[in-house]
């Protein structure tokens, strides 16, 4: 069964500082890899999507995220955090072997951003 | 373009009660998928419509049913509500495939008493 692990329940940096959030996945088959932000009060905005080609994927607002397949992982990154950056961050893989785009969310990393 | 819409924002009942929740999809898409967002968790898959018919669902009980209408928006029903039932409750939509990106509404607040 496909899974989601987000291993940082909440993670604080300062503001210019760099960021990686980690998550790891468990899927049999290829996975579709995502990343969501969610800001208080709103739905999730799509980051960043991962379905195959190149491992190392650029979404909006400066963030990348690189997908390793011997580590089961897809963790995304940015070299510069700003403080509207502060948000949940959710991983999800996408239910491919089912033929449907329904998607599995790790339990979010909520991003605090210091002055 | 108005992206993916869904009223009521917010929703107070009483145990027993029933709810029905509403979601518009984006234009162009046909596909609209629900789910459920306890306090502190990530969403969970309840199910998915395209062609007006429960495709796809996860582990919720019967007591939450969908609908979907020609003009491809949708309803979330849930029935004999109790207390575990509050969360945020998401739409999300998509073309058909695997492969299509599904886009978020606001969701609605469902709180329980």
């Amino acid at each position: 069964a496909q899974s989601v692990t987000q291993p940082d329940i909440h993670i604080t940096v300062s503001e210019g500082a760099s960021l990686e959030l980690r998550c790891n996945y468990s899927y049999g088959a290829t996975p579709y890899l995502f990343w969501y932000v969610q800001s208080p009060g709103q739905g999730l905005q799509l980051l960043l999507k991962y379905f195959s080609g190149d491992t190392l994927v650029q979404g909006i607002k400066g963030f990348e995220a690189e997908f390793k397949r011997s580590q089961s992982s897809f963790n995304l990154r940015k070299p510069s955090v700003h403080w509207s950056d502060a948000a949940e961050y959710f991983c999800a893989v996408g239910a491919t072997q089912t033929g449907a785009n329904n998607l599995f969310f790790g339990t979010g990393t909520r991003l605090t951003v210091i002055p | 373009d108005a992206g993916v819409t869904q009223s009521p924002t917010h929703l107070i009942k009483t145990r027993g009660q029933q709810v029905t929740l509403r979601c518009s999809p984006k234009s162009g898409h046909d596909t609209v998928s629900w789910y459920q967002q306890a306090l502190g968790q990530g969403p969970q898959f309840i199910f998915q419509y395209y062609e007006e018919e429960e495709r796809q669902r996860g582990n919720f009980p019967d007591r939450f049913s969908g609908h979907q209408f020609p003009n491809y928006s949708s309803e979330l029903n849930v029935n004999a509500l109790w207390l575990g039932d509050s969360a945020l409750y998401l739409c999300a939509s998509s073309t058909r495939g695997f492969q299509e990106t599904q886009y978020f509404g606001p969701g609605t607040r469902l709180l329980v008493l």
